[in-house]
């Protein structure tokens, strides 16, 4: 079946501007994650969706960051105000529900902020 | 504060050898630890999982991971290397909440021929 898919694959974008970023998870997975790999930081957990719960924003590292997902399906990260450390591959994954331990990755999206 | 370690940035193994990327972690109770593998420009793989059983747990592409709980460790194996393992491969444990997984740093495996 499919994967998690992501779009777009690269993105390049001015220092100041907003940006979003789009995740569509595995049919029927209701549990959603952002992650953020960089070279500085290795990879970091950004935010966790559960259904219909409050979702868990403990690793957005600024109020710059923020994520919805609607009807419990796709995702979009947003970053305002870009500034260059935010350049990094964004990565969404998504497993069956909580108490799943198998995460499945999309290929994720590659920010650039010049 | 790092909960997951790999001590080694790079590991380079013949293939046809034997290879082992070390991973150690540093949590209290029992951990759910994982291991992850990513290729160039692709999102990261899933290899294998310890929960709880046995300590050896077996994985895709002939993977395998040994839980050792009194050394803290799970370390990668395979018993023999193929230049198509050549990855960035990851190790991971769960959060206490069970909702994020927390990377090691991880390990730049290169299969030379």
């Amino acid at each position: 079946g499919a994967g998690v898919s992501q779009s777009p694959s690269n993105k390049v974008t001015e220092k100041g501007k907003d940006v979003e970023l789009r995740c569509d998870p595995i049919s029927g997975h209701t549990a959603l994650y952002w992650y953020r790999q960089s070279l500085g930081q290795g990879l970091e957990f950004l935010i966790y969706f559960q259904g219909n719960s409050a979702p868990d924003k403990s690793g957005l590292p600024s109020d710059r960051f923020s994520a919805e997902r609607t009807g419990g399906s796709v995702s979009t990260l947003t970053i305002q105000r870009t500034q260059q450390e935010d350049s990094a591959v964004y990565l969404c994954a998504s497993s069956r529900n909580r108490g799943d331990y198998e995460q499945y990755f999309g290929p994720g999206t590659r920010l650039t902020v010049t | 504060a790092q909960s997951v370690a790999q001590p080694e940035d790079q590991v380079n193994v013949a293939e046809g050898n034997p290879l082992t990327v070390k991973c150690t972690y540093s949590v209290s109770g029992n951990p759910y630890l994982f291991w992850y593998v990513q290729y160039p420009n692709r999102g990261l793989q899933f290899l294998l999982k310890y929960i709880t059983g046995d300590n050896l747990v077996k994985g895709s592409y002939g993977f395998e991971a040994e839980f050792n709980k009194s050394q803290t460790s799970f370390h990668l194996k395979k018993p023999s290397a193929l230049v198509s393992d050549s990855a960035l491969y990851f190790c991971a444990r769960f959060s206490g909440g069970y909702n994020k997984l927390i990377f090691g740093a991880g390990t730049r495996l290169a299969v030379h021929p």
